[in-house]
């Protein structure tokens, strides 16, 4: 069984870098891809990006460009960067597991281990 | 950008069946993934590639798609299914989107 467990400080000041790590047990990091998604309070999952094992990545191009993500396969952990926060920045941050499914032209991705989830608050 | 469309709420009664829609102008082409959140928990995945059950979700959680639109539907709905449901798909610009959530609501 998967499971998918994210650490980083639950406070973060405006304006300053947040960092989050996730760290996979039960399975290999060496497949599939990995994501961060966020729930802000109140609104709906939106996803931040994934990163492949072999250090590809792909951010969502709605949100402005402050996220890196990377991958450390020796400590089974993907990490998340966001740089100047704000207060519109305060959300629970899931890391998941990202499936890719499909052929030809017909793809999907879906998550189906998720950590815990970890509550950001971006405040002075 | 591309947006899947979920009505903001739906009731049912313990028992009856609920169905949640979801909508986008490419999801006759696509496939579609259903999660269900409860309050302080992590999303669960319900359905995945439109009709599938991952393993030890009940038999009572189905998934259909029809045209441009999907539909979730909880049969013999119980208490412990109240819970807002996001559908989630594939986009060429945008890996995953996520719908805005129904919640509902077993009464």
């Amino acid at each position: 069984q998967v499971q998918l467990q994210e650490s980083g400080p639950g406070l973060v000041k405006p304006s300053e870098t947040l960092s989050l790590t996730c760290t996979v047990s039960g399975g290999s990091i060496s497949s599939n891809y990995w994501s961060w998604i966020r729930q802000p309070p109140g609104k709906g999952l939106e996803w931040i990006g994934y990163i492949h094992y072999s250090g590809s990545t792909n951010y969502n191009p709605s949100l402005k460009s402050r996220f890196t993500m990377s991958v450390d396969t020796s400590k089974s952990q993907f990490s998340l960067k966001l740089n100047s926060v704000t207060a519109a920045d305060t959300a629970v941050y899931y890391c998941a597991r990202q499936v890719l499914y499909g052929s030809g032209n017909f793809w999907t991705y879906y998550f189906d281990y998720w950590g815990q989830g970890t509550l950001v608050t971006v405040s002075s | 950008s591309y947006e899947l469309t979920q009505s903001p709420s739906v009731s049912v009664s313990p028992g009856q069946t609920a169905s949640i829609r979801c909508s986008g102008d490419k999801l006759g082409d696509e496939y579609v993934s259903w999660y269900q959140k409860k309050p302080g928990q992590s999303p669960l995945l319900v359905i995945y590639q439109n009709t599938k059950r991952p393993s030890g979700i009940p038999g009572r959680f189905s998934g259909s798609k029809s045209a441009n639109t999907a539909t979730l539907t909880i049969s013999g709905t119980q208490l412990m299914d109240e819970a807002d449901y996001f559908c989630q798909a594939y986009d060429s610009t945008i890996p995953v989107v996520f719908g805005g959530g129904t919640k509902l609501t077993v009464l």
